[in-house]
């Protein structure tokens, strides 16, 4: 199966806002509200941003917020900071993958 | 502090084996199933083994079936992978991460992953 499909970068100044989408289909994003975002910065390990959606984990910032319409899902980022400059990646449970579990390509976000 | 702590990467040969180990401290290891993820250089997440707490549960992606195994030790606090027959494709960052999300017996979240570990397959 073929990972999630998310643009290769987006940027945006500080204080904007901005959004990266996730595409999958009816049997990942679309069929279940398990879709989780991760933000990496280079050389470091990947941390959760949003989980099952719209959830934010204790301790990350309101001004990260998840949301999905049929089988795409989108992260927005609100008040752009410079630390938010860092590659982000979406990921939903697939029932029909062999680990349940599909991953998106990636989005390179650049704070101008 | 929740921390996962991975070691055993290196400089293989195709054909080769390695093993990968992630020692575990500041949650209680045998209430979560546990994960190795790997990133090629430049490239996205993939999953590629899953363990469930007890480790009678493993489930593996196709493009590893066969050729690597995870293991865990409760006791020790210890998630292993065994890499046999090493690919170049195999070329990573691999990471150790506690799953954070389960649905039915599978995870579909990961929170938090350590560090990872290089694992280069080259000739």
């Amino acid at each position: 199966q073929s990972a999630l499909t998310q643009p290769a970068s987006v940027s945006g100044s500080p204080g904007q806002s901005i959004t990266i989408s996730c595409t999958g289909t009816s049997s990942d994003v679309g069929g279940y509200n398990y879709v989780s975002w991760y933000q990496q910065h280079p050389g470091k390990a990947p941390k959760v941003m949003i989980y099952d959606v719209n959830n934010r984990p204790s301790g990350v910032s309101n001004r990260f917020s998840g949301s999905k319409s049929g089988n795409t899902a989108s992260l927005t980022i609100s008040g752009l900071q410079a630390e938010d400059e860092a590659d982000y990646y979406c990921s939903s449970y697939a029932r029909s993958t062999s680990l349940h579990v599909i991953f998106g390509g990636g989005t390179k976000l650049t704070v101008l | 502090q929740v921390q996962l702590v991975e070691s055993g990467g290196g400089l293989v040969k195709p054909g080769g084996s390695l093993r990968l180990s992630c020692a575990a401290s500041g949650f209680t290891f045998s209430d979560y199933y546990m994960s190795w993820i790997r990133q090629a250089p430049g490239k996205g997440l993939e999953a590629i083994s899953y363990s469930s707490t007890s480790g009678n549960i493993k489930y593996y992606a196709d493009y590893v079936k066969g050729r690597f195994t995870i293991s865990r030790d409760n006791a020790k606090n210890t998630l292993s992978l065994q890499m046999n027959s090493l690919r170049v494709e195999d070329t990573a960052v691999y990471y150790c991460a506690r799953a954070a999300g389960i649905v039915g017996a599978s995870p579909h979240w990961f929170d938090p992953w350590g560090q990872g570990t290089l694992v280069t397959v080259s000739s």
